[in-house]
C-alpha cells in the first residue's frame, strides 16, 4: 500500500517547537519530501532526504527513517508566517527515474501569539 | 524571472463544458505534472511528461486530457467526462535527474487554478 499518515492539525505557539511526524507505507522509495503550503497557495520545497538520519536547513529540520517508514519535520523558533499545511511526499522506487510523488493529505499547523 | 505561470487563477464554467487550464515554465525543465487537490485530501497526480511529445496518466487520468506539443507548456483539458471537477489545480515542473545538480529531485509548482463548475 501508499498509505500516508499525518496528523490533521496541530497547534503551538510562537517561538515554541513543533514536530509534525509522517509515516507511510510504501512497497519502496528512495526519497521523501516536505513542502509547505499556505492556503490558497502553491507548495513550496522545504526538505528532501534520501538518506536516514537529520538534514538540518535554519528554523527547519527533517529526519527519515526508511526501515521504519517514519519522518518528521520539526520547526523551531515558530513565526506567524509558519502556520500553513505540511505536505509529506514519499518518492517510490517505481517512480521511473522521474518524480512520482505521493502526498500525503498534509498537517495543518496554526501558530498562536 | 523563471518560474511557473498557471492562469487564470480562478475559472468558473457551467456542467457539460469542456474547460482547458494553461501552464507555462521558463524553467527549461523537462518534466511537468498536474496535480489536483481537494479540500482535506492531498495532492493527487493527473498526468505527467518527462519530455515533449511525450506523457503518461496519473492515478486520476480519467476525464482529463493534456498535450506536450512544447517543452514549456503543459495544458490541461477537464472534459465533460469528470464527474467531478471542481478542484484547485497545480501543474508543476522538474528537472531531469542527473541534471539537477544534485539529489533533489524537487517539484516547482505554480500558484494553481481553482476551477468551480456548476
Amino acid at each position: 500500500g501508499q498509505n500516508i499518515d499525518q496528523p490533521t492539525e496541530m497547534t503551538a505557539t510562537e517561538g515554541a517547537i513543533v514536530q509534525i511526524n509522517c509515516t507511510y507505507q510504501t512497497s519502496g522509495f528512495n526519497g521523501l519530501f516536505w513542502y509547505q503550503q499556505h492556503a490558497g497557495e502553491a507548495p513550496t520545497f522545504l526538505s528532501y532526504n534520501v538518506l536516514d538520519g537529520l538534514e538540518e536547513k535554519g528554523r527547519f529540520s527533517s529526519f527519515l527513517s526508511r526501515s521504519k517508514g517514519y519522518s518528521y519535520l520539526l520547526l523551531k523558533e515558530l513565526q506567524m508566517k509558519d502556520s500553513a499545511s505540511y505536505l509529506c511526499a514519499p518518492r517510490p522506487i517505481n517512480s521511473g527515474g522521474y518524480n512520482k510523488l505521493i502526498f500525503g493529505a498534509g498537517t495543518r499547523l496554526a501558530v498562536h501569539p | 524571472d523563471g518560474g511557473i505561470t498557471q492562469s487564470p487563477k480562478y475559472l468558473f464554467r457551467k456542467e457539460g463544458q469542456n474547460v482547458t487550464l494553461s501552464c507555462e515554465q521558463n524553467l527549461n525543465h523537462d518534466a511537468m505534472y498536474w496535480y489536483r487537490q481537494d479540500p482535506g485530501q492531498g495532492l493527487r497526480l493527473i498526468y505527467y511528461s518527462q519530455i515533449v511529445n511525450d506523457f503518461q496518466k496519473g492515478d486520476i487520468a480519467e476525464g482529463y486530457s493534456v498535450s506536450r506539443e512544447k517543452k514549456e507548456s503543459f495544458p490541461l483539458t477537464v472534459t465533460s467526462a469528470q464527474k467531478n471537477p471542481t478542484a484547485f489545480y497545480l501543474c508543476a515542473s522538474s528537472p531531469r535527474p542527473g541534471l539537477a545538480g544534485g539529489f533533489s529531485y524537487e517539484q516547482y509548482f505554480g500558484p494553481g487554478t481553482r476551477l468551480t463548475v456548476t
